[in-house]
């Protein structure tokens, strides 16, 4: 079983669309991050989180450390939020730095 | 600031030849990590570097090695090439203090071997 597992693999949806990403892992962390690649692209930093909540425009994303879980949501969803979103895991003390990734969802948004 | 920057962009190399990677972290920077993109195995992390020293190694192959010099920029060698270590390789650069989990990324080599 992967440290980071991330769901659904693939999701399709229509432009407008609430959609949410989510992300589970059997470590204790000290932070998690949420990453975006477009097609052929590099990785962009969405969010780092370390408890509660963060907003950024129409993107929000929540952890709840007890649980081990944090989900990515995605409001009004947009053709241009079509990418890969990957979910990576920081364990923090001496593997600071060392990111654990999930497999990444596949996101695409028909107009 | 200046991004995170990696060079080449691109690469061909033939099996049994090596590379060297370079990446310029954020100023101010101190902390270097290095992954590989894969279609296989996804995002895996090779190591991480910090004021010049190795803290943090993944489990690749020693012909797998990098370095980090006094001003932070970081260097990745890879020997004896195979055809399995074509992939996109990242750096990603961190402050160390303060928001010391934030990671920035660079654009990536992408390495093809044939």
């Amino acid at each position: 079983k992967n440290e980071v597992e991330q769901s659904p693999q693939n999701l399709t949806a229509q432009e407008g669309e609430f959609i949410t990403i989510n992300c589970s892992y059997s470590v204790g962390i000290s932070a998690l991050h949420w990453l975006q690649q477009h097609p052929g692209g590099g990785i962009v930093s969405l969010f780092m989180l370390s408890s509660g909540k963060k907003k950024h425009g129409r993107l929000i994303a929540t952890i709840n450390i007890q649980e081990k879980h944090s989900s990515l949501h995605i409001t009004a969803s947009h053709p241009r939020d079509s990418a890969v979103y990957i979910c990576a895991v920081d364990a923090g003390g001496t593997s600071y730095g060392k990111l654990t990734f999930g497999q990444g969802t596949i996101l695409t948004v028909h107009p | 600031k200046a991004g995170v920057t990696q060079t080449p962009r691109y690469l061909i190399k033939t099996r049994g030849q090596q590379v060297t990677l370079s990446c310029s972290p954020i100023s101010g920077h101190r902390s270097v990590s290095w992954y590989q993109q894969t279609p296989g195995q996804g995002l895996q992390f090779l190591f991480e570097y910090f004021s010049e020293t190795q803290r943090n190694k993944g489990n690749f192959p020693g012909r797998f090695s990098g370095r980090q010099f006094s001003n932070s920029r970081s260097e990745m060698n890879v020997s004896t090439l195979e055809l399995g270590d074509s992939a996109l390789y990242l750096c990603a650069s961190s402050p160390g203090r303060g928001n010391r989990y934030e990671q920035y990324f660079g654009p990536g080599t992408r390495l093809t071997v044939t």
